[in-house]
């Protein structure tokens, strides 16, 4: 069983949507839990960055962390087809060693 | 935009022969990275590196090794190709050290290597 669990999609919404994007992992050792956005044939990028629990916002989009479940979550709103892209969930406990999800390939069509 | 560049950005080669990919940084972090990304897997950490010539393994080290003899450059040569070593690899840097290194990373374009 892989540390971190993300479903691969692919997930298509209308413009317009909510979008809920997810990660379960069985590692207790991890702390810092972000978000990365990756276009096609490009390099990901750091989209958000949580500390421990707790809900963070920033624009259309919140990342949140429940570590007693041991779940994550990235919720956009109003999605756009600019945000078409694969997701990436990371975890690490501290010492700069990312553990990924798989990536949740996304599409908003207009 | 982070300063990293990755050479090459694509390379085709043949089983058993070996590969080296560049990774040379501007920004003088000493933080730096190498990943795999392969369709159902996502992104696997091979090596990384915490200063000149301080280097350590990853989930998936086998079959490469590593160098950085200047700040600015991390080398990840494949040391005989096999067909398993086709995939994009991604080079990153992070801006944080020690304790503090959460893991923000800054990834570069990414080299496809294909194995024949």
């Amino acid at each position: 069983q892989k540390e971190v669990e993300q479903d691969p999609g692919p997930l298509s919404v209308p413009e317009g949507a909510i979008v809920s994007l997810n990660c379960t992992y069985s590692n207790s050792a991890f702390q810092y839990f972000m978000w990365y956005r990756q276009y096609s044939r490009k390099g990901p990028e750091l989209l958000m960055y949580t500390y421990s629990s707790g809900n963070k916002e920033d624009g259309r989009f919140t990342a949140q962390v429940d570590k007693s479940s041991k779940y994550i979550s990235l919720f956009i709103r109003d999605s756009q087809p600019s945000d078409s892209a694969t997701y990436l969930c990371a975890m690490s406990p501290g010492s700069g060693k990312l553990t990924f999800g798989q990536g949740t390939i996304l599409t908003v069509h207009p | 935009d982070a300063g990293i560049t990755q050479s090459p950005r694509h390379k085709v080669t043949e089983t058993g022969t070996p590969v080296t990919l560049r990774c040379h940084q501007t920004e003088n972090h000493r933080y730096m990275y190498w990943y795999r990304q392969d369709p159902g897997h996502g992104l696997r950490l091979i090596h990384y590196s915490y200063g000149v010539k301080d280097t350590d393994k990853g989930e998936v080290s086998d079959g490469y090794s590593v160098s950085r003899s200047k700040t600015e450059d991390f080398l990840l040569t494949l040391e005989s190709a096999t067909s398993s070593q086709t995939s994009v690899y991604f080079c990153a840097i992070s801006a944080r050290t020690g304790l503090s290194n959460t893991g923000e990373l800054f990834f570069g374009e990414g080299s496809r290597l294909t194995v024949l």
